[in-house]
């Protein structure tokens, strides 16, 4: 059955440090999101991208941060500069092949990021 | 404002006896409705999920949810609890249209199941 991957499953870094973190979407699917969870907190939407574009970005998602599809399996999230806040799990997720309703979104196992 | 409530933080059942856990939501749109559960150390599966049409809904695991618009609710249950149900699980709201097809989450509600 086809899944979303992400790599790594844990990054530790440095506060200042840039990091990218990567997402493989199952691949005939149309739309990518990126999401987070600190710990004990809810679910919080970051971005969704679709047509090599951002489609939505929300508050959280400031000029720190980047998403990009480099290739045709590949969904990165890129902080450019870490700060101790940004640790948390980042879920990637996928959804919506052509003709189909989108909005099942199929999620990755997610990365643990921590922030020193 | 768009929000998702999961009134309770912790439930603990027996194994067996039946489960609810309630969602109720505040959305300005036609809102599609989801339950994901998340074991530990995984990623969010999803459970179910409310389009339209029939409003009880019957998901994997033998999970089922009702949605009640008149009162912003889409609460799940499950009739007969197994140990290997302890998770935590989340619900979810979704826009109908558009592109943007981002998810409003809840906080969770972290399920012990005794034996």
């Amino acid at each position: 059955e086809p899944e979303v991957t992400q790599t790594p499953s844990h990054q530790v870094t440095q506060m200042g440090q840039e990091v990218i973190l990567r997402c493989v979407p199952i691949s005939n699917h149309l739309y990518f999101y990126w999401y987070r969870q600190i710990l004990g907190q809810k679910v919080e939407f970051l971005v969704s991208f679709y047509n090599n574009e951002i489609s939505e970005k929300s508050e959280i998602f400031d000029d720190q941060f980047s998403v990009e599809r480099p290739d045709g399996s590949n969904f990165t999230l890129k902080i450019r500069s870490t700060k101790l806040e940004d640790s948390a799990m980042y879920f990637c997720a996928s959804s919506g092949t052509s003709g189909s309703w989108v909005g099942e979104q199929f999620f990755g196992p997610g990365t643990r990021l921590t922030v020193l | 404002a768009q929000s998702v409530t999961q009134p309770d933080i912790h439930i603990t059942v027996s194994e067996g006896a039946s489960l609810e856990l309630r969602c109720n939501y505040s959305y300005g749109a036609t809102p599609y409705l989801f339950w994901y559960v998340q074991s530990p150390g995984q990623g969010l599966q999803l459970l179910l999920k409310y389009f339209s049409g029939d409003t009880l809904v019957q998901g994997i695991k033998g999970f089922e949810a009702e949605f009640k618009r008149s009162q912003s609710s889409f609460n799940l249950r499950k009739p007969s609890v197994h140990w290997s149900d302890a998770a935590e699980y989340f619900c979810a709201v979704g826009a109908a249209a558009g592109n943007n097809r981002k998810l409003i989450w809840g906080l969770g509600t972290s399920l012990a199941v005794n034996p």
